[in-house]
């Protein structure tokens, strides 16, 4: 079956320009996961849905990002007046939840940003 | 609070040998799991294995086992008969039933050599 689909794959914008990353989950997957990750780093944790439960947002770095989860599916994550420090990897993650904790994260491929 | 925590932040292993990455985690939760991802250079983040705090044997995937100890509250990935393709970062990742959220630990490169 289709995977985490993850759009645009790569991003050039210049600083100061509002930018949105979308994500389209496997269907089913109720949770969605949004990391970061810069160059050669770890993975950093943005933000969470679960179905209809408040999103935990305790990742987000700043009042710049903010992300919608559309109808229990498409998510967007949205940069505002994009800072050279938000040049980056942005990862998709999704997840059946549920009882079972044995349900890996399914990524995506990804959107590179690149802020100049 | 929970924690993953990978202490080596680059290894290196001769092909065909065996390795080891480590992982330590924290929790106060009974309910978690534990799971490996390899990441290769192309980027894109491949599960590997999991292995659940309650399950009593050991998971082993193909090359891959856990060595799941759980007092000592380690879950280190083994890779027997390394490859040149096994070369990529490597992610140990927990998640805890009362969360429902995934932690990442900051990886381990592993390079394998010829």
């Amino acid at each position: 079956g289709a995977g985490v689909s993850q759009s645009p794959s790569n991003k050039v914008t210049e600083k100061g320009k509002d930018v949105e990353l979308r994500c389209d989950p496997i269907s089913g997957h109720t949770a969605l996961y949004w990391y970061r990750q810069s160059l050669g780093q770890g993975l950093e944790f943005l933000i969470y849905f679960q179905g209809n439960s408040a999103p935990d947002k305790s990742g987000l770095p700043s009042d710049r990002f903010s992300a919608e989860r559309t109808g229990g599916s498409v998510s967007t994550l949205t940069i505002q007046r994009t800072q050279q420090e938000d040049s980056a990897v942005y990862l998709c993650a999704s997840s059946l939840v549920g009882n079972s904790l044995n349900s890996p994260l399914h990524f995506g491929n990804g959107t590179r940003l690149t802020v100049t | 609070a929970q924690k993953i925590t990978q202490t080596q932040p680059g290894m290196f292993v001769q092909e065909k040998e065996a390795v080891t990455l480590d992982c330590t985690y924290d929790t106060s939760d009974p309910s978690y799991g534990l799971f490996w991802y390899k990441q290769p250079s192309s980027g894109e983040m491949i599960f590997l294995i999991y292995q659940g705090s309650y399950d009593q044997q050991n998971a082993t995937e193909g090359r891959y086992s856990l060595n799941f100890q759980k007092a000592r509250k380690s879950a280190n990935l083994v890779i027997s008969a390394s490859q040149l393709g096994d070369s990529a970062m490597y992610f140990c990742a927990m998640r805890v039933y009362n969360f429902n959220k995934f932690y990442f630990g900051s990886g381990t490169k592993l390079n394998v050599k010829p």
